[in-house]
């Protein structure tokens, strides 16, 4: 079955830039497009990233996503660093029977 | 404003039956994909069901499948899901999520117990 693997935890200083990984295992991260979720403790999670690289709206363009065949991984890349931006992000996808797929999180810190 | 709630947690004992239910409000329901999505205490958050716009097409999570049902009611904007021979790995708070290019409108969620 696919799966996504995610790091367990990050942290970086407030106005870096951080990246979180989320590598594709018994399967192409590429078949399918990644979305990436960020959780605020106590809150429901909220999208920041989709189809691979798209934020929705409301979303600031210090979010971006992307995809590496040759690692087979997606990256969300957060820049600027706000301590807001501490939280869980998921990034999720989709195995070949079109089920839905998500990582198992990593937990951001700013410090 | 564009809304989901869920409701129909509680406390149920190993083998129990629970219904969920997710209110929606502020959109055209019928027109919109919906999906449940849990998470247990302190961990991850894993897909748990799909229901097309229609009711016509449903996936679910191994981890539950033969046990829980999900359904809509288009007329009365709700999603439910009917969860049967309940196990103690299914306590988790349980969400219910709007499906467009991705999951772009969640509830608060509601939590399940599962515990004698």
């Amino acid at each position: 079955n696919f799966m996504l693997t995610q790091p367990h935890s990050v942290s970086e200083s407030p106005g870096k830039t951080v990246t979180i990984s989320c590598t594709g295992r018994s399967g192409s991260i590429a078949s399918n497009y990644v979305q990436w979720y960020q959780q605020r403790p106590g809150s429901a999670p909220t999208a920041v990233i989709y189809e691979d690289n798209q934020r929705p709206s409301g979303v600031p363009d210090r979010f971006s996503g992307s995809i590496d065949s040759s690692s087979n991984s997606a990256s969300l890349t957060i820049s600027g660093l706000k301590t807001e931006d501490e939280a869980d992000y998921y990034c999720q996808s989709y195995d070949r029977n079109i089920l839905w797929v998500f990582g198992g999180g990593t937990k951001l810190t700013v410090l | 404003q564009v809304q989901l709630v869920e409701s129909g947690g509680h406390l149920v004992k190993p083998g129990g039956s629970l219904r969920l239910s997710c209110a929606a409000s502020g959109f055209t329901f019928s027109d919109y994909y919906m999906t449940w999505i849990r998470q247990a205490p302190g961990k991850g958050l894993e897909w748990v069901s799909y229901i097309s716009s229609s009711g016509s097409t449903i996936y679910y999570a191994d981890s539950v499948k033969g046990r829980f049902t999900i359904s809509r009611d288009n007329a009365k904007n709700s999603l439910h899901l009917q969860m049967n021979s309940l196990r103690a790995e299914d306590t988790a708070v349980y969400y219910c999520a709007r499906e467009g290019k991705y999951m772009d409108v969640w509830g608060k969620g509601t939590t399940v117990t599962v515990s004698s």
